[in-house]
């Protein structure tokens, strides 16, 4: 069972490159999350998918796209990368729990560290 | 005003004792409440959930519910050092976001 799984998990790159984050579930969730983590900032959601070809901004959109063409695959592209965009990236899934009360469970890919130069 | 807030620490507690960490939250109508441990350099892994007030146990983990207080706590007994991590809360808003806190480090000392 190989979850969430993010590529490349080191990328370093130049100011003004175009640069895309790969993130792939096999839980088939419908929910996909990408969140950025800095120190003195926390987890901060960029983007985010409620299932095939929809996607909403998070709390820091800017500078970023995303599509999701298949539920599995959610990327994550810096279309002309700045230096306040390194950062460790980390994809998420929504597993979806039915009982009583239904909630959902958040689920990390292992991350992706970014470093613009 | 953030919306889920939490102590940075770092929280220390010596082998075996019971680390305490809190968690308050101002969105009234939120349901879902989430523990997440996170590993330096590592991506967060959830550890406990809670939806309902009062308790709920896990192994040496127990999380409690206070909605009306509007306040999560995550209590880890008999800690060890290999419990040494961040640990996010997390509270779930609205279309399944998660919104996180700043995370508590906790140290625990051989």
């Amino acid at each position: 069972d190989a979850g969430i799984t993010q590529s490349p998990r080191y990328k370093i790159t130049e100011t003004g490159r175009q640069v895309t984050l790969m993130c792939h579930q096999t839980w088939s969730h419908s929910y996909m999350f990408w969140y950025r983590q800095d120190l003195g900032h926390g987890l901060r959601l960029i983007y985010y998918s409620a299932a095939a070809d929809i996607t909403d901004k998070g709390e820091v959109p800017d500078g970023y796209v995303v599509s999701r063409s298949k539920t599995e695959n959610f990327p994550l592209t810096l279309e002309s990368a700045t230096r306040s965009q390194t950062s460790v990236y980390f994809c998420a899934s929504n597993r979806r729990i039915r009982g009583g009360s239904s909630y959902n469970e958040q689920f990390f890919g292992p991350g992706t560290r970014l470093t613009v130069l | 005003q953030k919306e889920v807030e939490q102590n940075s620490g770092p929280l220390s507690v010596p082998e075996g004792a019971i680390a305490s960490l809190n968690c308050t939250y101002s969105d009234r109508v939120s349901q879902s409440f989430f523990w997440y441990r996170q590993y330096s350099g590592k991506s967060p892994e959830l550890i406990m959930s809670i939806y309902s007030n009062g308790d709920k146990e896990d192994g040496r983990f127990t999380a409690q519910l206070n909605k009306a207080s509007q306040y999560v706590s995550l209590l880890i007994r008999d800690s060890q050092p290999s419990d040494s991590a961040t640990y996010l809360c997390a509270v779930e808003g609205n279309t399944g976001k998660l919104i996180f806190g700043q995370g508590t480090t906790l140290q625990v000392k051989p």
